[in-house]
């Protein structure tokens, strides 16, 4: 079974650039949620996919865009970036939304200059 | 309020102590609860769910006390290995994370 996936590990960006971030889900997971951690903070929900539908968004504007694909693997993108933006970008699958495990990937670290 | 608070760390507590976190959550609708864990620089994994009627496993026993929306988790007779993050998560339309609660355990 593989776990969770994401690339690219570090990025560095400019401030007004654009970026995307990947997710390759759990084998059998149709349910990915996308989280903005900043240092020494808990990972912040940013919105959550259900077999290619947004099912649920967390406090984040409308620049934080993502996608599914039918293979349930998933996007983050990120227009007119700030230097605030500057985090751990965690991606979770999970069996289904609502109360289920969540699986976590290793992270993109986003460096906004 | 914030929508789900935990105990400000760190704790630093002996091997062997046992130690307990708390978590008050905001929204009274919510219906599910986990307690994970995040080591240094990795992601979080899943300790345990929070049940109504309390749980236990091995050292780590969790309640939840939904009149007075709080949750808890005991570790009994810590041990060096259980230094991380523990964050508090509550679930309703939306995920919430508290900001956890940084652990160290010495020797």
């Amino acid at each position: 079974e593989t776990g969770v996936t994401q690339s690219p590990t570090h990025l560095i960006k400019t401030r007004g650039q654009q970026v995307t971030l990947r997710c390759s889900s759990q084998s059998g997971h149709n349910t990915v949620s996308w989280y903005q951690q900043a240092l020494g903070q808990g990972p912040q929900f940013i919105f959550q996919y259900y077999r290619e539908e947004e099912n649920g968004r967390g406090n984040f504007p409308p620049r934080f865009s993502g996608l599914q694909f039918p293979n349930y693997s998933s996007e983050l993108n990120v227009n007119a970036l700030e230097l605030d933006d500057s985090a751990l970008y965690l991606c979770a699958s999970s069996l289904a939304w609502g109360g289920d495990e969540q699986f976590f990937g290793p992270g993109t670290r986003l460096t906004v200059l | 309020r914030k929508e789900v608070e935990q105990d400000p760390g760190p704790f630093n507590v002996p091997e062997g102590a046992t130690v307990a976190f708390n978590c008050t959550y905001s929204n009274s609708a919510s219906q599910s609860f986990f307690w994970y864990r995040q080591d240094c620089r990795k992601e979080p994994k899943l300790l345990m769910s929070v049940y109504s009627s309390g749980n236990e496993d091995g050292r780590f026993t969790a309640q939840l006390n939904r009149a007075s929306q709080y949750i808890s988790l005991l570790i009994r007779d810590s041990k060096l290995s259980d230094s991380a993050t523990y964050l508090c998560v509550v679930d309703y339309d939306k995920i919430i994370f508290g900001k956890g609660t940084r652990l160290h355990i010495l020797p």
